[in-house]
């Protein structure tokens, strides 16, 4: 069935840290997406992956962040040189189950000290 | 540009009262809308979408072209509701989704 879990569910990362996030679907989906979500915010696209091919990273908000997934299934989102604005619950969803219907998993908090 | 908009942040209604949740939209083209709702502790799990016309929990949404609305309404609010709800929208072949800024609804008792 349908499911997708992340870790570390909690980060606590010094600003200047390098940070490495983890999403793990549990069966395979041809479609993966990454949000980034602020505090009292709706979340917010950052880069899609149709299997291995990064089809789409326009909401990348600076060349700090870089995801991959290279072989089309576990996707890392990485955040170099962490900065304090870079506090956020970091989601990742899977699909589609439907067209265009994305499964959520429960998200990273990152906390940039 | 594609966005969503919910004007309010904070919803309180008493159990048993109806309950609508705003949710305007700015898109060119023909989206596809969405509510997704998270429960306290839970992920963010889809509510409803538009093309499938359906009742979930009691809520509906009807799309509203010339207004360019999704407003979720529900005629009897239960205590189980109280969450976060979003309003999003999936347009064209970049299947990413644009989600509004949420509704926290609470239902007093």
């Amino acid at each position: 069935g349908a499911g997708v879990s992340q870790s570390p569910r909690y980060k606590v990362a010094k600003r200047g840290q390098d940070v490495a996030l983890r999403c793990d679907p549990i069966s395979g989906h041809v479609s993966l997406f990454w949000y980034q979500q602020a505090l009292g915010q709706g979340p917010e696209f950052l880069t899609y992956f149709q299997n291995e091919a990064q089809l789409d990273k326009s909401g990348l908000p600076s060349d700090r962040f870089f995801a991959e997934r290279p072989e089309g299934s576990v996707s890392t989102l990485k955040i170099q040189r962490t900065q304090q604005e870079d506090s956020a619950v970091y989601l990742c969803a899977i699909g589609p189950l439907l067209p265009n219907e994305q499964y959520f998993g429960p998200g990273t908090r990152l906390t940039v000290t | 540009a594609q966005r969503v908009t919910q004007p309010e942040k904070l919803l309180s209604v008493f159990k048993g009262a109806p309950v609508e949740l705003k949710c305007n939209y700015s898109y060119s083209g023909s989206p596809e809308l969405f509510w997704y709702v998270q429960y306290s502790r839970q992920r963010l799990q889809l509510l409803l979408r538009h093309i499938s016309r359906e009742s979930i929990k009691g809520f509906t949404a009807d799309l509203n072209k010339g207004e360019t609305s999704f407003h979720l309404k529900k005629p009897f609010a239960q205590e189980e509701d109280s969450a976060m709800y979003y309003c999003a929208l999936s347009g064209g072949g970049a299947q990413k989704l644009v989600f509004g800024q949420g509704t926290r609804l609470t239902i007093n008792p």
